[in-house]
């Protein structure tokens, strides 16, 4: 069981706006920044947000991210069926010294 | 751009040791973090460790003594070592660039690797 806690699964239908949360404690997303993956069927994850809320270039604006105390969110607006896939979040943890992902929640567009 | 490949066996025997190299093109090796990071069905995503230009490494606790990862920057290469394996170890096996608060940027294609007799 990860110690960042994703749903499994999540699902909306086409333009409808989804969030996705990961919850975990004050020793990885309480004090460190959130990222978040995108994995397309077959393919590696690819980073979509970082640094809590930033998107590299190429990402659409659909996709956004968000942080308050040990959780966050990810957002994705305008669903689209090109956004089925799994998505992660990752933190740091300061007790563990090591890197952390979370569960992954598959993503579904109806 | 910067591109990320791993090679090595694709079938490991229990108890043995599971070798893979990283090959990084397109760029230097000499900055960042370059981890290893694999993904079964039973574990999802599960971070290995990762070395720095400086050699300093970090482990993932859970794998601690079994797991050596290396730096060989005349080769633009990183390698990792775990040992012994057993088949719980059977995973897609992705080398990866990490960079700080910009976060897991750069991944391989992933190589899966097999441990059974």
């Amino acid at each position: 069981q990860s110690v960042l806690t994703q749903p499994p699964s999540a699902s909306g239908t086409p333009g409808q706006r989804v969030t996705i949360s990961c919850s975990g404690t004050s020793s990885n997303i309480g004090s460190n920044y959130v990222h978040w993956y995108q994995q397309l069927p077959g393919a590696a994850p690819k980073i979509l947000v970082y640094r809590n809320n930033q998107r590299p270039s190429g990402v659409p604006d659909r996709f956004s991210g968000s942080k308050s105390g040990t959780s966050a969110s990810l957002a994705i607006s305008g669903l689209r069926s090109e956004d089925e896939a799994d998505y992660y979040c990752s933190a740091w943890d300061d007790s563990l010294s090591g890197l952390l992902f979370g569960g992954g929640t598959h993503l579904t567009v109806l | 751009q910067v591109q990320l490949q791993e090679s090595g066996p694709g079938l490991v025997r229990p108890s043995e040791t599971l070798s893979l190299t990283c090959t990084v093109s397109g760029g230097s090796i000499n900055n960042y973090y370059w981890s290893w990071i694999r993904q079964s069905a039973e574990r999802g995503l599960e971070w290995i460790g990762r070395v720095y230009i400086s050699g300093s490494t970090n482990y993932n606790p859970s794998l601690q003594g079994r797991v050596a990862i290396s730096l060989d920057t005349s080769k633009n290469q990183f390698s990792l070592k775990l040992s012994p394996v057993t088949a719980a170890d059977t995973a897609i096996y992705y080398c990866a660039r990490e960079r700080g608060f910009l976060g897991t940027d750069l991944w391989g294609q992933g190589t899966l690797v097999t441990v059974s007799s």
